[in-house]
């Protein structure tokens, strides 16, 4: 069935570091792969997404990557803040189709 | 803010009972979702609808959920005889017609079941 594998499933950097975060997806009909933040008791917040006919994308601060030959996506987050610490979350999905999440990434950037 | 509200926001069962969540989508929101998230766990699918159509379930929908959207706007989902392994946080997502992508969440029903 479908799937999305995460990992790490911890991550702690010190302030001002990167933090990198890897997802791969075992369905190939996969044409949609978004990142949310969830702070703890809050909603999932889209971070920021991508398609598969582009190979990354950029937001000030935040990096996503796609490789579709390999079915692998990367979260890439530069100069780390305190306010970065949540959970992150990749999805995939086709078609615009539900979302098939990952197990998540508990991120702690440390002052 | 999303525009997406779900009540209520906290729900505590005894097993055996039934209970039933809401979620209100913005009007644009022709497609509404329903996840599943325990804890430490990313949100699992349950079901959508394409404004009131129900078009996919779940296999981890049993017979004792069901859901609706009577009208295409809000939904319901409702858990009968709940179970202690029903405890979760439920969330409802909303999205536009094809031109979009992105699911939009509300903030969660939390279900605990004693």
């Amino acid at each position: 069935g479908e799937n999305v594998e995460q990992h790490p499933s911890t991550l702690s950097v010190q302030e001002g570091d990167s933090a990198v975060i890897k997802c791969t997806y075992s369905d190939s009909a996969s044409n949609y792969f978004p990142w949310y933040k969830q702070e703890l008791g809050k909603r999932p917040q889209l971070i920021i997404d991508i398609r598969s006919n582009v190979g990354e994308k950029k937001d000030q601060r935040i990096a996503v990557t796609l490789n579709k030959t390999a079915k692998h996506f990367s979260l890439h987050i530069t100069e780390t803040q305190p306010e970065d610490s949540a959970v992150y979350f990749c999805a995939a999905s086709k078609n615009t189709d539900k979302l098939i999440f990952g197990t998540g990434t508990r991120l702690q950037v440390f002052p | 803010d999303t525009g997406v509200s779900q009540n209520p926001r906290h729900k505590i069962t005894k097993r055996g009972q039934n209970v039933t969540f809401r979620c209100d989508p913005i009007s644009e929101h022709n497609r509404l979702y329903w996840y599943r998230q325990t804890l430490g766990q990313g949100p699992e699918f349950l079901t959508y609808f394409q404004n009131e159509a129900q078009l996919e379930k779940s296999r981890l929908l049993s017979d004792r959920f069901s859901a609706e959207r009577p009208k295409g706007s809000f939904s319901t989902l409702e858990i009968q005889r709940t179970e202690q392994g029903d405890s979760a946080m439920y969330l409802c997502a909303g999205k536009t017609g094809s031109s979009s992508d992105t699911q939009y969440f509300g903030p969660g029903t939390r279900l605990t079941v004693l």
